[in-house]
């Protein structure tokens, strides 16, 4: 089936450095979509990209789908103590065993203040 | 504003034990899925559904059962539980299959003694 390769798995940062991390796949996606989830909650969708070479801005997150469309990252400026949580990459394509979320494994974010 | 709900959010069942993993959600969403976060393995489908009636398998199904009778209410059944099978549970849910955005519960921790 389809994998995402996610990277880095982890990060420790001190509060106010720049974050990033990417995906790639050895598939095309038709969206990609990136989630957060903090301890003992369900994953929350950040940004959603819906075309090739598309870049999208969600306050101090901002994530590009590649124009191959099997890639994308997510850059988070100027880290805060509440960005702590697990980041999760996730592709999606249409229709029939292909319409579902396919997740990347994590990017386990630590702030330090 | 309920979104979508899991019960229980916690459960130790022993090996060979039965058990239903409720998931209800009230935003009348076709699409429906589970899915199984094991740590650094990200989150992987086990069964998902596109409407009231339909069903069908993800990328680890064995060992669980869905039915999906009302639009509502998406169960997901462990007939003969396996220490495999410890694991959290998310089930997510959007208004049709592909569209972006999915809703995800808080989650069902489960272990498998």
């Amino acid at each position: 089936g389809q994998q995402l390769n996610q990277s880095p798995q982890s990060m420790f940062i001190q509060e106010g450095e720049d974050v990033s991390m990417n995906c790639t796949s050895s598939s095309i996606f038709n969206t990609w979509l990136w989630y957060k989830q903090e301890p003992g909650e369900g994953p929350v969708l950040l940004i959603a990209l819906y075309k090739a070479g598309e870049l999208t801005s969600n306050g101090r997150l901002t994530a590009q789908f590649g124009i191959t469309r099997k890639d994308s990252f997510l850059n988070i400026s100027a880290s805060i103590p509440s960005d702590v949580g697990i980041y999760f990459c996730a592709g999606l394509n249409y229709g029939g065993s292909q319409g579902n979320l396919i997740f990347g494994k994590g990017t386990k974010l630590s702030v330090k203040p | 504003n309920a979104g979508v709900t899991q019960t229980p959010k916690f459960q130790v069942l022993k090996t060979g034990q039965s058990m239903t993993l409720q998931c209800a959600q009230d935003m009348n969403h076709e699409y429906m899925s589970w899915y199984r976060q094991d740590p650094g393995m990200g989150l992987r489908l086990i069964h998902y559904s596109v409407g009231a009636g339909i069903t069908d398998q993800g990328e680890v199904p064995n060992g669980y059962n869905v039915s999906r009778s009302t639009t509502e209410d998406f169960p997901l059944r462990l007939l003969s539980a396996a220490p495999s099978q410890t694991s959290v549970y998310f089930c997510a849910s959007s208004y049709s299959q592909g569209a972006f955005g999915y809703t995800f519960g808080s989650g069902t921790r489960l272990t498998v003694v």
